[in-house]
């Protein structure tokens, strides 16, 4: 079965750091892109991040550039979000996704079940 | 960024009713357009992707149409398991980006 598990998430004080995982199984996990996406709660889906297959490339959105690196372990099937310099605006549910990659588009499945970050004092 | 912008934000419909919910983008497209449900709690799971393909386990009664800046997502007879919320995303360019999301409640 295809599997995403994210864990890392957590209340954390503004300023302060977290690291998200996103363990994959089911899957070989070095062929494919990988994002990370979040939802305010009761808002709608962002994108945060991605990675390519080998983790030679990265992209982030502007209001987390510069604060949150994205990177992966393809020997240890493991995605990464470190997260520094928090905001109370990062508070969301953090989900990992694979991209599917194919000449009529991209598109992400499957998702991780998410994983909850907190900033506030 | 292309911007997505779903109508109706919310929608109220009866089992084994008809339901569209439309997504517009800010430019052409093409059928870079995915759709994904989710329901409270859950992760969005993929239901059509490349504007009118139907994913794999997906019921027969979702269905997808649409190019350039004008989508539509429909489901032929409401289920109640079809209660949720329903987000386009657009794969034409990055940033990647979705509609704010309709809710399809319970009348």
């Amino acid at each position: 079965e295809v599997q995403l598990v994210e864990s890392g998430g957590g209340q954390v004080q503004p300023g302060g750091t977290l690291r998200l995982s996103c363990a994959a199984s089911g899957f070989t996990f070095s062929n494919y892109w990988m994002y990370w996406v979040r939802q305010v709660p009761g808002k709608g889906l962002v994108w945060v991040s991605h990675i390519n297959n080998d983790g030679t490339s990265t992209t982030y959105a502007d209001s987390v550039k510069g604060r949150f690196t994205i990177s992966r372990d393809n020997a240890k099937n493991t995605l990464y979000l470190q997260m520094n310099s928090l905001r109370g605006e990062d508070t969301a549910m953090y989900y990992c996704a694979r991209e599917i990659p194919d000449y009529r588009g991209n598109w992400f499945d499957p998702w991780g079940q998410g994983t909850l970050v907190t900033v506030s004092s | 960024d292309i911007q997505m912008t779903q109508s109706p934000s919310s929608l109220s419909a009866s089992v084994g009713a008809r339901v569209t919910i439309t997504c517009r983008a800010s430019q052409n497209i093409i059928t870079y357009l995915n759709w994904y449900q989710q329901k409270p709690g859950k992760a969005p799971n993929l239901l059509i992707h490349a504007a009118s393909i139907l994913q794999n386990g997906v019921p027969s009664r979702f269905s997808g149409s649409g190019s350039g800046t004008d989508f539509t997502l429909t489901i032929s007879s409401l289920q109640t398991e079809d209660f949720a919320t329903y987000y386009c995303q657009q794969s034409y360019s990055t940033p990647l980006t979705f509609g704010q999301g309709t809710r399809l409640e319970i009348e």
